[in-house]
């Protein structure tokens, strides 16, 4: 079954301080994966889009690696600001690239805090 | 450049109705998806559009249809409404197939149905 798995469900931290979000997949054939940050009422942001042969890739204060033989990414938030307070969700293409009938699936997400 | 514009934003229907929710991608983009989010499946794709055919598609049933139309405006229509279908429905638009290009999501349309 193609899933997507998020951790932790959701995290509290103070302002400043760094966290990781953890995302593991078992879908397949892997397209890409991307990180979406999303505030409450609002559509998702893209933060990062990375491909099969990409490892690390950064936005910012915001860095995603991609280990695709273990089927593991995470999502590195470095000096945090109250701004980040939002769900960030982990979504994985997969199918033929170049062609339709392409699956997308969604992780449950990640709550992320941030307390002065 | 103008946003990703969903109308309208707020809808409240009864069962049995249909709904059509309407999307206006960014200038220039040539697709556009569509999303269902509710607060126990999490965001789930529908499908997407890409100069006017249904290009991929996710596992809901056919009572969730779309088109879209050669201004690239797109529209998405749930017939036969249920009370599980009340959820925050998103569309993004991105300017080629959302397989591969980054996608810029709408503010949504909330969809009550009573």
């Amino acid at each position: 079954k193609n899933q997507v798995e998020q951790s932790p469900q959701s995290l509290i931290i103070l302002e400043g301080k760094n966290c990781t979000l953890q995302c593991n997949y078992t879908v397949s054939p892997f397209s890409n994966l991307r990180w979406y940050k999303q505030d409450t009422g609002r559509g998702p942001v893209s933060l990062t889009i990375m491909t099969f042969s990409e490892n690390t890739k950064s936005n910012g204060r915001y860095t995603a690696t991609l280990d695709a033989d273990t089927k593991q990414s995470s999502l590195h938030i470095t000096a945090s600001q109250l701004s980040d307070s939002a769900s960030y969700i982990c979504v994985v293409w997969h199918g033929i690239l170049t062609g339709g009938g392409n699956k997308l699936t969604f992780g449950t997400g990640t709550q992320l805090k941030v307390e002065l | 450049k103008a946003g990703v514009t969903q109308t309208p934003r707020y809808l409240i229907k009864t069962r049995g109705q249909q709904v059509t929710l309407s999307c206006s991608p960014i200038s220039g983009h040539r697709s556009v998806s569509w999303y269902q989010q509710t607060p126990g499946q999490g965001l789930q794709f529908l499908f997407e559009y890409f100069s006017e055919t249904q290009r991929n598609k996710g596992n809901f049933p056919g009572r969730f249809s779309g088109r879209q139309f050669s201004n690239s405006r797109s529209e998405m229509n749930v017939s036969t409404l249920e009370l599980g279908d009340s959820a925050l429905y998103l569309c993004a638009s991105s300017f080629s197939s959302v397989l591969n290009t980054e996608a810029f999501f709408g503010q949504g349309t909330r969809l009550t149905v009573v």
